[in-house]
Formats: structure tokens, C-alpha cells, sequence
């Protein structure tokens, strides 16, 4: 079952950072934070995920405070195209298992 | 594109039928996974086969059966179908599973979209 909790959406203007919060609050100290979006109906695509560390890669950044109860998601110059649901996935370690939410709707506005 | 293929794309069927979804993974990746998509609603995580093993099972109805083939594809069985039943279903798979430690992000098909009439 989840263990997420994410605002169901959010807007955000064309070509400014979208910053897009999580709690997962029961977190256990070896499990991976993963974010996913979903462009309209189709298959969900993966962004990032991480640990401990701050993460970055072409797409977005990922911000895990210390304590690991929560992320923040930063997509940094929005465009129409971002606009989908991301979600925020705790993945478990024993089976490799993500159980999905039903994530933040992200509208970008032009 | 993932990799990972699913068929059929669009299927319409009636009530109490029976409906096998089938889905490819990546060349070399190990694991399967089958969700649920109803209208408007999250991913409900069904089931996972790793190697031709279940490993885990979500919310998976009695009506509902899979299994993983030596080739590694997967077939999603649906039984006496309900109206409720109408969602996309996903494939996703990856390349590690029971055991992984790091990096098992999920590769997802385009989905079957399954309408009961």
C-alpha cells in the first residue's frame, strides 16, 4: 500500500520551477524514494529517485530533507509538455515492489 | 518506448466474459508487474512475477489470475468480468527483483485499455 501523502494538484507558470512535496513519513532507513509521472492515459515514466542525497539528472532534482520524511520533486523551467500526475513512490527493498498513490494532478499554465 | 509491450491496445468485451492480456518486458529484464488503472484513480498494484515466480500480490481479485512464462512474457487472465472491471491495465517490468538494493525503476508499457459493456 502507499506510503505517500502528496497535495492532489498544483499549477504552475510556464517556465518557472515546479516544486512538487511529498511526505512519507514511515519511511524505513533503506528504502528509495522514486517519482513517476503520467502524461495524460499513458504508461507511467520514471524521473528519479534517491536515498539519502540530493539528486539531479536532465529532468528534474530531488530534494530529500534530512530526516527523510519527506521530498520535494523540482522540476526547474516548466513547460506545457510537464503538465501530468507525478507520483511520489516509497519502493520496498525486499521485493523491489512500488505501490503508487494517486499522486499531484500538475497543470502548467501558460 | 519503454520496451515494453502490451496487447491488445483496445479490447471491448461483455459481462461475464474472459479476457487474457498479454505483455512483453524489456530484452532482459527478469520481473513483471501487472496494475490496475480504474477512471481518475491511481495505479493499483496487482501482481509481480519475477524469473516465472509470483513474488507479491496487491489487490488482486480471485477473478484475476497470472503467470510468467519461461520466454518471460506475462499474461494478465480476467475472468467473469464486471462492469467495474473497465480500466487500463499496465506492464511494467524491470530488471532486478526479489532481493534489489539499488536502481530497480520500472519500465511501463502503453497499457490495454479494457471496456465492459
Amino acid at each position: 500500500d502507499a506510503k505517500t501523502t502528496q497535495p492532489p494538484s498544483m499549477d504552475c507558470a510556464e517556465g518557472r520551477a515546479a516544486n512538487l512535496p511529498c511526505n512519507h513519513s514511515t519511511i524505513s532507513g533503506n528504502e528509495y524514494v522514486y517519482w513517476y509521472r503520467q502524461i495524460h492515459s499513458q504508461g507511467p515514466q520514471y524521473i528519479i529517485h534517491g536515498l539519502k542525497n540530493n539528486e539531479t539528472n536532465e529532468m528534474a532534482s530531488l530534494i530529500i530533507t534530512e530526516d527523510r520524511k519527506s521530498s520535494t520533486l523540482i522540476l526547474p523551467h516548466a513547460t506545457l509538455r510537464d503538465t501530468a500526475v507525478y507520483y511520489c513512490i516509497v519502493r520496498t527493498n525486499t521485493g523491489n515492489q512500488f505501490y503508487f498513490g494517486t499522486g499531484t494532478s500538475l497543470t502548467v499554465i501558460p | 518506448d519503454s520496451g515494453v509491450t502490451q496487447t491488445p491496445k483496445h479490447l471491448i468485451t461483455a459481462t461475464g466474459q474472459r479476457v487474457t492480456l498479454r505483455c512483453s518486458p524489456r530484452s532482459g529484464d527478469l520481473s513483471v508487474y501487472w496494475y490496475q488503472q480504474s477512471l481518475d484513480q491511481g495505479l493499483q498494484f496487482l501482481i509481480q512475477y519475477y524469473n516465472g515466480e509470483e513474488r507479491a500480490k496487491g489487490n488482486i481479485l480471485e477473478r484475476f489470475s497470472a503467470q510468467q512464462f519461461p520466454d518471460l512474457h506475462s499474461e494478465l487472465n480476467l475472468s467473469s468480468l464486471e462492469l467495474g472491471d473497465s480500466a487500463l491495465y499496465f506492464c511494467a517490468s524491470s530488471v532486478v527483483g526479489w532481493g534489489a538494493t539499488n536502481t530497480g525503476e520500472l519500465f511501463f508499457g502503453e497499457g490495454s485499455r479494457l471496456t465492459v459493456l
